[in-house]
């Protein structure tokens, strides 16, 4: 099956800094990558997702890329702002339609 | 409209009891699908429904788990004879279908501690 890693699992920014979060997947036949932000104690939500035959795409300060090649895909966020304070959780949709999620990154933005 | 629901919102059972978990899809949601999350985890995925098929149950970590959906909407979850490792937030969420790249929603969870 379908395993999903992600780094960090804690991160701490800046005020203003960049963040990136890098997750890696290990089946090639995964064809839909979902990003999804979880403020403490509420549901999570999509922020931003990728399909497989993408690069990249962006979507005001969020963007994300696709490296299918090397099996990896990445979050980042420009300009943090501390409401961006969240766990961020990638995703990989396999081809049998179930939902890989990594174990999470804890981002603090600091002000 | 309503978002995803589910209910209830905490529930304390003692080691062996049985559990059912509900979940009240998006109106018009064809697709559902029941994760859990542990203290401090990621999303462990159970399993989805396309429609009231679930074509693929080996999600559900053990036999004890069990889940059904009727009507196209409704769904329950099942812990049968419950264990402390059941603990968790079950969570739920619907989208539009499955094969697609639609948005999945999450309900609010719920809250299983078993003592």
């Amino acid at each position: 099956g379908e395993n999903v890693e992600q780094h960090p699992s804690t991160l701490s920014v800046q005020e203003g800094d960049s963040a990136v979060i890098k997750c890696t997947y290990s089946d090639s036949a995964s064809n839909y990558f979902p990003w999804y932000k979880q403020e403490l104690g509420k549901r999570p939500q999509l922020i931003i997702d990728i399909r497989s035959n993408v690069g990249e795409k962006k979507d005001q300060r969020i963007a994300v890329t696709l490296n299918k090649t090397a099996k990896h895909f990445s979050l980042h966020i420009t300009e943090t702002q501390p409401e961006d304070s969240a766990v961020y959780f990638c995703a990989a949709r396999s081809a049998g339609n179930q939902f890989y999620f990594g174990t999470g990154t804890s981002l603090t933005v600091i002000p | 409209g309503a978002g995803v629901s589910q209910s209830p919102s905490n529930k304390v059972t003692e080691k062996g009891k049985d559990v059912e978990l509900r979940c009240d899809p998006i109106s018009g949601h064809t697709a559902l699908y029941w994760y859990r999350q542990s203290l401090g985890q990621g999303l462990e995925f159970l399993i989805y429904f396309q429609g009231n098929s679930a074509p693929d149950k080996s999600g559900l970590p053990s036999d004890r788990f069990s889940a059904e959906r009727t009507g196209g909407s409704v769904s329950t979850l099942t812990i049968q004879r419950t264990q402390q490792e059941d603990s968790a937030v079950y969570l739920c969420a619907s989208s539009f279908e499955t094969k697609s790249y639609n948005e999945q929603f999450f309900g609010p969870g719920t809250r299983l501690t078993v003592l």
